[in-house]
């Protein structure tokens, strides 16, 4: 199994512009997240999933929108990039049986 | 605002030490609490979780002390290796771990020699 698997790795946008983060999990989880770190904020939760078709904000949503269209894949979308976008984002996923989330490698997002 | 307080930020802590994290929260509520240690460019891993039926939960160098009437729970560190320098993120959440997971800030710890 490759777990969670996130592209790119990394990525510099200029202000304005739009891009989707991608995020896939093999483990057939229904619960997907998607975090963002900043330094000495730990993770904030921008959007979760519970499963195919449903989604719903976190504590941080503005300026970001997702779908969940498969059990596999919950792309991230940022509209229109601005420089407070700029932080580490990581997708994470969960079976409903267990506690216990599993995250990806994480993607650097840079705004200029 | 549900939230978990986490410290200390950064920790130093000699090889072969005892390195100790605390969190406290205030939702009474949470009944779920992890511990997440990550690498440099990597993800979260969860590195252990308790309840708040027991006090301490053990596995191996790590062990989760849990004061439910303070609202407060730790993360020591036995025995303290260079390979456990990490950023490690208690958090918290609700319905046994079926809700969102609230996070602490995070610890930068360094393992010296």
């Amino acid at each position: 199994n490759a777990g969670v698997t996130q592209t790119p790795k990394f990525r510099i946008l200029k202000i304005g512009q739009s891009m989707t983060l991608q995020c896939a999990q093999d483990m057939n989880h229904n619960y997907m997240y998607w975090y963002r770190q900043d330094p000495g904020m730990g993770l904030k939760l921008i959007y979760y999933s519970v499963g195919a078709g449903i989604t719903d904000k976190g504590e941080v949503p503005n300026g970001y929108n997702v779908s969940r269209s498969t059990t596999e894949d919950f792309p991230l979308r940022l509209e229109l990039a601005a420089p407070s976008q700029t932080s580490v984002y990581f997708c994470a996923s969960r079976s409903g049986q267990a506690n216990e989330q599993f995250f990806g490698p994480g993607t650097r997002l840079t705004v200029l | 605002q549900q939230q978990v307080k986490q410290s200390p930020q950064s920790l130093i802590v000699q090889k072969g030490g005892i390195s100790i994290i605390n969190c406290a929260y205030e939702n009474t509520a949470f009944d779920y609490f992890p511990w997440y240690q990550q690498f440099p460019g990597k993800g979260p891993a969860l590195l252990i979780a308790i309840r708040p039926d027991v006090s301490e939960k053990k596995e191996g160098r790590f062990t989760i002390s849990f004061n439910k009437s303070a609202k407060q729970f730790s993360l020591h560190i036995m025995d303290s290796q260079p390979g456990d320098s990490a950023t490690y993120f208690c958090a918290a959440s609700g319905k046994y771990g079926n809700e969102k997971l609230t996070f602490g800030t995070g610890t930068r710890l360094t393992i010296i020699p």
